[in-house]
């Protein structure tokens, strides 16, 4: 079946620094892939995507990268702050029949932003 | 603009007792979905409705049922609670294609 790989589970970095997460998708027909931030006692909050007819896409000091052949597609966050402290979800599209698509999570990278 | 609201926030139920956790989206979305999520760990989808009037079963659908009631509202349904039910119940919603989802706050159950 379809899966997404998310690594690592943990990051921890000093402020300032920059971070990056890696995720792996499965299924060739993904082509829609966004990341999500959840905060202590919050839902996931989408934060950047990026389908697939594009390399790379930035947002303020958030960007992501996809390498379609290899399925690969990553976070980087630059000059971390202590409020960048989360949990992050990546995911990849999987479609349905109708024009309907579903998405596979990773299991999440928790990222501790040291002052 | 309320997006995506879930009702209870916290719920404690004893073993063997039923309740249903209500979710209502204001966006006009087609699909409704909804997930579970242990301790440290992702997201795993229970059921999922890609449009009014169709629901299908996601990964960990056992001990779980759910009905899509109109395009705005997807309920999910413990029948009869179980320990190994507590967890934290997330329901979302998305467009038609490819788009990313809108979480609810998420609804906290302990079955004890």
């Amino acid at each position: 079946g379809e899966n997404v790989e998310q690594h690592p589970s943990t990051l921890s970095v000093q402020e300032g620094d920059s971070a990056v997460i890696k995720c792996t998708y499965s299924d060739s027909a993904s082509n829609y892939f966004p990341w999500y931030k959840q905060e202590l006692g919050k839902g996931p909050q989408l934060i950047i995507d990026i389908r697939s007819n594009v390399g790379e896409k930035k947002d303020q000091r958030i960007a992501v990268t996809l390498n379609k052949t290899a399925k690969h597609f990553s976070l980087h966050i630059t000059e971390t702050q202590p409020e960048d402290s989360a949990v992050y979800f990546c995911a990849a599209s999987t479609p349905l029949s109708g024009g309907y698509n579903k998405l596979i999570f990773g299991a999440g990278t928790r990222l501790a932003v040291h002052p | 603009n309320a997006g995506v609201t879930q009702t209870p926030k916290f719920q404690v139920l004893k073993t063997g007792q039923s309740m249903t956790l209500q979710c209502a989206q204001d966006m006009n979305h087609n699909s409704m979905y909804w997930y579970r999520q242990d301790p440290g760990m992702g997201l795993r989808l229970i059921y999922y409705s890609a449009s009014e009037g169709t629901t299908d079963k996601g990964e960990v659908p056992n001990g779980y049922n759910v009905s899509r009631l109109n395009k705005r509202e997807f309920s999910l349904r413990l029948e009869s609670a179980a320990p190994s039910q507590t967890s934290v119940y997330f329901c979302a919603s998305s467009g038609t294609g490819a788009y990313g989802y809108t979480f609810g706050s998420g609804t906290r159950l302990t079955v004890v």
